[in-house]
């Protein structure tokens, strides 16, 4: 079964907007990824946040974490063409250190309109 | 450096016969995962060599194995393919073992279909 699950499954917006998309998982997690796949392609690693930080920044991208509510948002701000992709979010589901994985969700289609 | 490579990158086996993938980590990466990608059930976590041993392995059946080499190029094997095998395979490195703290990097990833 997935741990995470990113909302909304498909998103589409115009070029220079905004984008935010959420991710709920179910167990205490060390570490929460977010990774881009473009159209069937190997993913990239955009950004990793600790179960004890609350925001993390990478350029355009913002990521929040809520360990209370098991959630998790990343916004890319004033969005671009090369933007559109597939976004997953990845959990490192909590067990003994030598029992990881980590575990995608079903990730949100997003297309930037030009 | 060579980002992650993965060969070959599209395949065509039949019911029945075995495929073999190949990857070949970031150098200087020791750890090795193989990942499965369809439509359904999406990325799904298949196992994860370290020093040539496998540390974990996810929910497959044993027809889905693999190996690591001492240069930590890794293969794997799936024998008597079913057409639900057909999937986008993504191989991915990191420099230490486990998925827990460490950026995964992945390769373009082989298409196997099977018909």
């Amino acid at each position: 079964s997935q741990q995470g699950e990113e909302d909304p499954q498909a998103l589409s917006i115009q070029e220079g907007e905004n984008a935010t998309m959420n991710c709920s998982y179910k167990t205490s997690i060390n570490n929460l990824q977010w990774y881009r796949q473009n159209s069937g392609r190997g993913l990239v690693h955009l950004i990793l946040i600790r179960s004890n930080e609350r925001e993390k920044h990478s350029g355009r991208l913002r990521v929040t974490l809520d360990t209370s509510k098991k959630s998790s948002s990343l916004l890319i701000t004033a969005s671009r063409a090369a933007d559109t992709a597939s976004y997953f979010c990845a959990t490192a589901p909590y067990q003994n250190q030598g029992a990881q994985k980590l575990v995608f969700g079903q990730g949100t289609r997003l297309t930037i309109n030009p | 450096k060579a980002g992650v490579t993965q060969t070959p990158r599209y395949l065509i086996k039949t019911r029945g016969q075995q495929v073999t993938l190949s990857c070949s980590p970031i150098s200087g990466h020791r750890s090795v995962s193989w990942y499965q990608q369809t439509p359904g059930q999406g990325l799904q976590f298949l196992f994860e060599y370290f020093s040539e041993t496998q540390r974990n392995k996810g929910n497959f059946p044993g027809r889905f194995s693999g190996r690591q080499f001492s240069n930590s190029r890794s293969e794997m094997n799936v024998s008597t393919l079913e057409l639900g095998d057909s999937a986008l395979y993504l191989c991915a490195s990191s420099t230490r073992r486990g998925h827990w703290d460490t950026p995964q990097y992945f390769g373009p990833g082989t298409r196997l279909t099977v018909l």
